[in-house]
């Protein structure tokens, strides 16, 4: 049973560039929530996916964007790229209305 | 607003028992979740506490008092193996899946 799967697992761009990281949930999970994670500091919330829809989004400007596909799989974009948009982006993923959420490996974006 | 407090660092000697305490200030509260971090890795689900009480799970366990908004994740025959990052994360009652507010961590060095 594969587990929670993101890519890349690096990325370096630079400044007013765009990104796009790719997730697919583990197995029988219909909910993706993505996080952003600053060296040191807790993951923060981002914004999460349920059949395809955004349905809810944390303190994030419109920079960042996301889609859910039919297969449940995710991607996260971030456009107009700042030095502070450097971080450890992190997908996670959960079966409607349970708690537990199950975390990928991160990517790591680094931005110049 | 929401707020989670933990200490930033714990020092524990091998074979010990060391509690990680969590304070969280929250409109509103679900239940309380722990996370563990290997330094490069992604947070790993520990425990979920929704009522008041200890939840254990071999060498962990996790309390939890909503009367005192207060919660801790206890952490018995320590290993050099937990030396990591353990974070809270307070599940919001929200639709559905609610996102994870987390803490900013605790990180663990386990000693011989």
């Amino acid at each position: 049973d594969a587990g929670v799967t993101q890519s890349p697992t690096h990325l370096i761009k630079t400044r007013g560039q765009q990104v796009t990281l790719r997730c697919s949930p583990k197995s029988g999970h219909d909910t993706v929530s993505w996080y952003q994670q600053a060296l040191g500091q807790g993951p923060q919330f981002i914004f999460q996916y349920y059949e395809e829809e955004e349905r809810q989004r944390g303190n994030f400007p419109d920079r960042f964007s996301g889609h859910q596909f039919p297969n449940y799989s995710s991607e996260l974009n971030v456009n107009a790229l700042l030095l502070g948009d450097s971080a450890l982006y992190l997908c996670a993923s959960s079966f409607t209305r349970q708690e537990t959420q199950y975390f990928g490996p991160g990517t790591r974006l680094l931005v110049l | 607003g929401q707020s989670l407090e933990q200490p930033s660092e714990v020092t524990a000697v091998e074979g010990a028992i060391v509690q990680i305490n969590c304070t969280y200030q929250t409109s509103g509260f679900y239940g309380l979740s722990w996370y563990q971090q290997h330094d490069g890795g992604a947070p790993t689900f520990l425990s979920y506490n929704a009522l008041d009480g200890l939840e254990e799970t071999g060498r962990f366990s996790s309390f939890l008092s909503r009367s005192d908004s207060y919660g801790y994740l206890l952490l018995q025959e320590l290993q050099m193996k937990d030396s990591a990052s353990y974070f809270c994360a307070v599940i919001l009652p929200r639709w559905g899946n609610t996102p994870l507010v987390f803490g900013k961590g605790t990180r663990l060095s386990v000693i011989a």
